[in-house]
């Protein structure tokens, strides 16, 4: 049962274009979401998350949208470098017992062309 | 430079060996954890530590043995591993309670042979 489902494997944008990452969940118990990106050899590093009950959170060319109601997410970049080539995660998370376990989906492949 | 340390970066092991993963991070964090990421797949989560006491076991086998010695090192012990074990070993810490982010740390690649 994959919980977290990220259904473009990879994305090409050029440079200074939007790149848009989408992400779909199913559980609904999920009260927070993530965004990673890893570069090969690295581990992952945090991007930008976002609360369930918000819908929007911007962090500077990073910005992260919730429809709650579709359950589905998407980080929006702005605009794209050619640094930002990566693979990008996004993960679900809950809180109580489950805390610290973070649900993550396949991964997209982003490619920004200077 | 990542905040959290894995050692070694890359381990083969037989299948009769016993080595051991380390993590290390000061940023003061009291939770840590143990992911798994296989080849061309997302991380799985196997282990919780939270304030040293594992908190979240995901029904890992026995051959895989986590160690929290204190509140900054974190360690894997592994024993009897099998081939399908290859993966890359990812560390993480985060502030205990609330959504904090995990900080990962660059992680071991192990090779099973």
């Amino acid at each position: 049962d994959q919980q977290v489902k990220q259904n473009s494997p990879s994305l090409s944008v050029q440079e200074g274009r939007i790149s848009i990452l989408n992400c779909d969940y199913t559980n609904s118990m999920f009260d927070y979401f993530l965004w990673y990106k890893k570069y090969p050899a690295e581990g992952p590093t945090f991007l930008i998350s976002i609360s369930s009950i918000k819908d929007k959170n911007e962090d500077g060319r990073f910005t992260v949208f919730l429809n709650k109601s579709a359950k589905h997410l998407s980080l929006h970049i702005v605009p794209s470098q050619p640094g930002d080539s990566a693979v990008y995660f996004c993960a679900g998370g809950g809180g109580g017992t489950s805390y610290g376990k973070l649900t993550f989906g396949q991964g997209t492949i982003l490619t920004v062309h200077p | 430079d990542t905040e959290v340390t894995q050692t070694p970066k890359h381990l083969v092991m037989g299948m009769t060996n016993k080595k051991s993963l380390k993590c290390e991070q000061h940023m003061g964090h009291r939770a840590m954890y143990w992911y798994k990421q296989k080849a061309k797949k997302p991380p799985e989560l196997m282990f919780v530590y939270s304030y040293e006491k594992l908190s979240i076991n995901e029904s890992v086998p026995s051959r895989f043995s986590p160690e929290c010695p204190n509140s900054s090192l974190l360690n894997l012990h592994l024993h009897a591993l099998q081939p399908e074990d290859s993966a890359l070993y990812l560390c993480a810490s985060s502030p205990p309670g609330g959504y904090s982010p995990l900080h990962f740390g660059n992680g071991t690649r192990l090779t099973v042979t």
